[in-house]
């Protein structure tokens, strides 16, 4: 079982719909988890993190935890064509040791 | 500009030969950190470094060494031990070791070993 796990895609979501994606992970003592935005050949950037149980959101988008199912979810509002990127799930467990997942590819399309 | 660099952006090697990856940052960031990515795979942990003259194995160190004689800077080698070299290589720094989650990433070098 993988560490971190989210599902490759590519997910198509027609540009103005609201865009789900899910990341799961298996250490439970797991604290502290993040969403980074990658463009085709440029490096991640964080846009969202995240440390409580239940949502946060920070305009279009909204981190949602849940602890006890292991489970991590960005939902992003009113998506736009320049949304479309893969979306890599992290996860701080035990050492401040940052696992990533191998990140969900998003298409919104016009 | 503050920031991350690294360079080249892309660079081809030959086989058997080593290579080493520039990374430098003006953050006055204490930790600093080598991920390697490959197609479906994510990035994976090569060598992490908390402070000056410190540095850890991260989850894929075999075939790589690095160094951290400078704050600034923390370079990559990749020896011919390591058996599929080719990828993309990113470097990234965070404040302190224990603000892990808030790293920065540099632009990234895209290694071709043939």
């Amino acid at each position: 079982q993988k560490e971190v796990e989210q599902n490759s895609g590519p997910l198509s979501v027609p540009e103005g719909a609201i865009a789900s994606l899910n990341c799961t992970y298996s250490d439970r003592g797991s604290q502290s988890f993040f969403w980074y935005r990658q463009y085709s050949g440029k490096s991640p950037e964080l846009i969202m993190f995240i440390y409580s149980n239940g949502d946060k959101e920070d305009g279009r988008f909204t981190a949602q935890l849940n602890k006890a199912s292991q489970y991590v979810s960005l939902l992003i509002r009113d998506s736009q064509p320049s949304d479309s990127a893969t979306y890599l799930c992290a996860v701080m467990g035990g050492g401040n040791k940052l696992t990533f997942g191998t990140g969900t590819q998003l298409k919104v399309e016009l | 500009d503050g920031g991350i660099t690294q360079s080249p952006k892309y660079l081809f090697r030959k086989e058997g030969q080593n290579v080493t990856l520039s990374c430098e940052q003006n953050l006055n960031h204490d930790a600093m950190y080598w991920y390697r990515q490959d197609p479906g795979q994510g990035l994976r942990l090569i060598y992490y470094s908390q402070i000056v003259n410190d540095f850890q194995k991260g989850d894929i160190a075999e075939g790589y060494s690095v160094s951290r004689e400078k704050k600034e800077s923390f370079p990559l080698t990749v020896t011919s031990a390591q058996k599929n070299p080719t990828a993309f290589y990113l470097c990234a720094s965070s404040i302190r070791w224990d603000f892990a989650y808030e790293q920065y990433f540099g632009p990234g070098t895209r290694l071709t070993v043939t």
